[in-house]
């Protein structure tokens, strides 16, 4: 077990770029999550995934936001026409079910810098 | 509207001292209790979790919490704390009904040991 792994660590763009982040969660975990983390706030929910279907994603910050999980493994995470306001760190997490006491089990996080 | 405040922004406490970060949370329906850990450059970590039944839970690394129901507080506390404390935490919650997958976290505190 290699715990949730996330690509890249660190992302510097050009405001107006399109940036996409990676997600491995824990093998067999079936829920995926994903948070933001702006500097001094603990994380803020995005959306999730149980397997492969989105099952909430109205928390999304924006329509230049979207998430795919094709097979029900890895996720992406995609930001359109990036925004300075979106210098962030995104967190993944996952778990092993769907009930809502499951641990949720959180990567290292990619950190974005919107220049 | 549910919520999880997290008192203090920062605590600095001296190696060996005890400590307390505190925890407040505010619900209509039932509620599910975390405390992660982050270290600097490191993903979030969980130190326990409270569920049901004992109101003292016991976690990693020396840490236990107590969920008080009738002062809706879940605080976190240490009888003797290490420089490898050093570190963030933050208080989460899932909450009963709809939402119940998605946790909700406090702003976080900073705990400094001093040597």
């Amino acid at each position: 077990d290699t715990g949730v792994s996330q690509n890249p660590r660190h992302k510097i763009t050009k405001r107006g770029q399109n940036v996409t982040f990676r997600c491995d969660p824990i093998s067999e975990h079936n829920r995926l999550y994903w948070y933001r983390q702006t500097l001094g706030q603990g994380p803020e929910f995005l959306t999730y995934f149980q397997n492969e279907a989105q099952l909430e994603k109205s928390r999304l910050l924006s329509d230049r936001f979207s998430a795919e999980r094709p097979k029900g493994s890895f996720s992406t995470l995609e930001i359109q026409r990036t925004e300075q306001g979106d210098s962030a760190m995104y967190l993944c997490a996952s778990s092993p079910s769907s009930v809502s006491t499951d641990t949720q089990y959180f990567g290292p996080g990619t950190r974005l810098t919107v220049l | 509207a549910q919520s999880v405040t997290q008192l203090d922004s920062q605590v600095p406490v001296f190696e060996e001292a005890p400590v307390e970060l505190r925890c407040n949370y505010s619900s209509s329906v039932s509620v599910y209790l975390f405390w992660y850990v982050q270290y600097p450059n490191q993903g979030l970590q969980l130190l326990l979790k409270y569920l049901s039944g004992s109101t003292l839970v016991k976690g990693i690394n020396g840490f236990e919490a107590e969920f008080n129901k009738s002062q809706t507080s879940f605080h976190l506390r240490k009888p003797s704390v290490h420089i490898s404390d050093t570190a963030e935490y933050f208080c989460a919650a899932t909450f009963g009904g709809a939402g119940s997958y998605q946790l909700t976290f406090g702003k976080g505190t900073k705990l400094s040991v001093i040597p």
